[in-house]
């Protein structure tokens, strides 16, 4: 069984477009994060959430709308998609914040 | 603003081979540290957590160490072997959200 699982795995679009990426844990973790892995494969943060409540929101344009309907779930939201948003997106989740994080394979965003 | 370096950027050793992952950060009011480990077009894999009470953590063939103070951590690999080889990520967790070092590509070589 997947513990962290991500959909799609690859997403290609124009810019312009709005796309989603869907992110499930089956560990029973309370906090759930979504990351942006660069061209430099620098990792940085994006949000967390905790219990479906926004507890980290870095600086990110406000067009990323992350929405947690339960707290097994995150999903990512993207309006307007431009070049710069190319990247691998990981989702993560962890049973609190001082507990280790475990991560999904990844969404490879292609923007044309 | 919580900054993590790693050094080396990259090493390629021969198998079997003993090695030392470096990785430095800023600020030491932190929660804890992590050491990750990424393989080619996958996630991260938790390794090794360090709280920031403990000196050290060891699983099987790995061992992380933590000097607080010093702001420094090191990653112990013993006999290495070739299915050892990714990038190494450490990351702290603190006042700020977790920072990530730009990771030590490892190869190990048969």
């Amino acid at each position: 069984d997947t513990a962290v699982s991500q959909t799609p795995k690859y997403l290609v679009t124009q810019m312009g477009n709005d796309k989603s990426i869907k992110c499930e844990q089956n560990l029973g973790h309370d906090t759930m994060y979504w990351y942006k892995q660069d061209s430099k494969k620098f990792l940085k943060i994006m949000f967390s959430y905790n219990n479906k409540e926004l507890i980290i929101n870095e600086t990110v344009p406000n067009r990323f709308s992350p929405k947690s309907p339960d707290k097994a779930h995150l999903n990512l939201h993207i309006n307007s998609l431009e070049l710069g948003d190319s990247a691998v997106y990981f989702c993560a989740s962890s049973q609190t914040v001082n507990q280790p994080q475990h991560f999904g394979d990844g969404t490879r965003l292609s923007i044309l | 603003k919580q900054e993590v370096t790693q050094i080396p950027a990259a090493l390629s050793v021969p198998e079997g081979e003993n090695l030392v992952l470096n990785c430095s950060f800023t600020d030491s009011a932190i929660y804890n540290l992590q050491w990750f480990r990424q393989d080619p077009g996958k996630g991260l894999t938790s390794l090794l957590l360090i709280q920031s009470s403990q000196r050290e953590q060891t699983s099987g063939r790995l061992n992380a160490s933590l000097d607080k103070s010093s702001g420094r951590s090191t990653l112990y690999i013993a006999a290495s072997q070739p299915g050892d080889s990714a990038t190494y990520l450490c990351a702290v967790a603190g006042n700020t959200p977790l920072v990530f070092g730009k990771g030590t590509r490892l190869s190990v070589i048969a």
